[in-house]
């Protein structure tokens, strides 16, 4: 079945910088898209893409949906505490939405 | 336009009580999911149904797991006779056309199997 590879699997950030993460795929995925999830809730869709090389931003969280449609990146800017949380991506082939492993934010002590 | 619901948001069964989660798409969305996820790990797909229709059901168990969307009302996923490897968080997402398109979450079920 189709699998996506989100990396890094955790990361921690302090407050101002940027970071990035993932997914990859041996499939080729028709949308891709960016949820956050926060501890006792479900995720929340961040950013949706629907083209290939299509980048797009939402404040300070910018995606790509990479040209050969295997693969997408999430970057957020001047990070914020806030920020903490599980990032999923997701791939949508026609009915299947599948999921990344997820990459967990943390904050540096 | 109000978001997906879902209900119960905790529900605590005895091993081998029947469980029933519900969830309302979002309006003018046919198009349900169900995942499931345990403690720290990521969204694993149970099955997948339009109204009427259950479209995939490659992600669930073969016993005790059903789930329906009937024409009118919410989703349901039923466990019969849960065990306590069912303890979990149940998510639903609902979509407004189920093929390439976003989808939305609602806040979960967390099933607590005693």
């Amino acid at each position: 079945g189709q699998q996506l590879n989100q990396s890094p699997q955790s990361m921690f950030i302090q407050e101002g910088e940027d970071v990035s993460m993932n997914c990859t795929s041996s499939s080729i995925f028709n949308t891709w898209l960016w949820y956050k999830q926060e501890p006792g809730e479900g995720p929340v869709l961040l950013i949706a893409l629907y083209k290939a090389g299509e980048l797009t931003s939402n404040g300070r969280l910018t995606a790509q949906f990479g040209i050969t449609r295997k693969d997408s990146f999430l970057n957020i800017s001047a990070s914020i505490p806030s920020d903490v949380g599980i990032y999923f991506c997701a791939g949508t082939a026609g009915n299947k939405l599948t999921f990344g492993g997820g990459t967990r934010v943390l904050v540096k002590p | 336009n109000a978001g997906v619901m879902q209900n119960p948001r905790h529900l605590v069964r005895r091993r081998g009580q029947e469980a029933r989660l519900r969830c309302s798409p979002m309006k003018g969305h046919s198009h349900v999911y169900w995942y499931r996820q345990l403690p720290e790990e990521g969204l694993k797909f149970m099955v997948y149904l339009q109204k009427e229709n259950i479209i995939d059901e490659s992600g669930m168990p073969k016993e005790r797991f059903s789930a329906e969307f009937p024409k009118e009302g919410p989703s349901i996923l039923r466990i019969q006779q849960v065990v306590r490897g069912d303890s979990a968080a149940y998510f639903c997402a609902s979509s407004p056309r189920g093929r390439d398109t976003e989808a939305f979450f609602g806040q979960g079920t967390r099933l607590t199997v005693v």
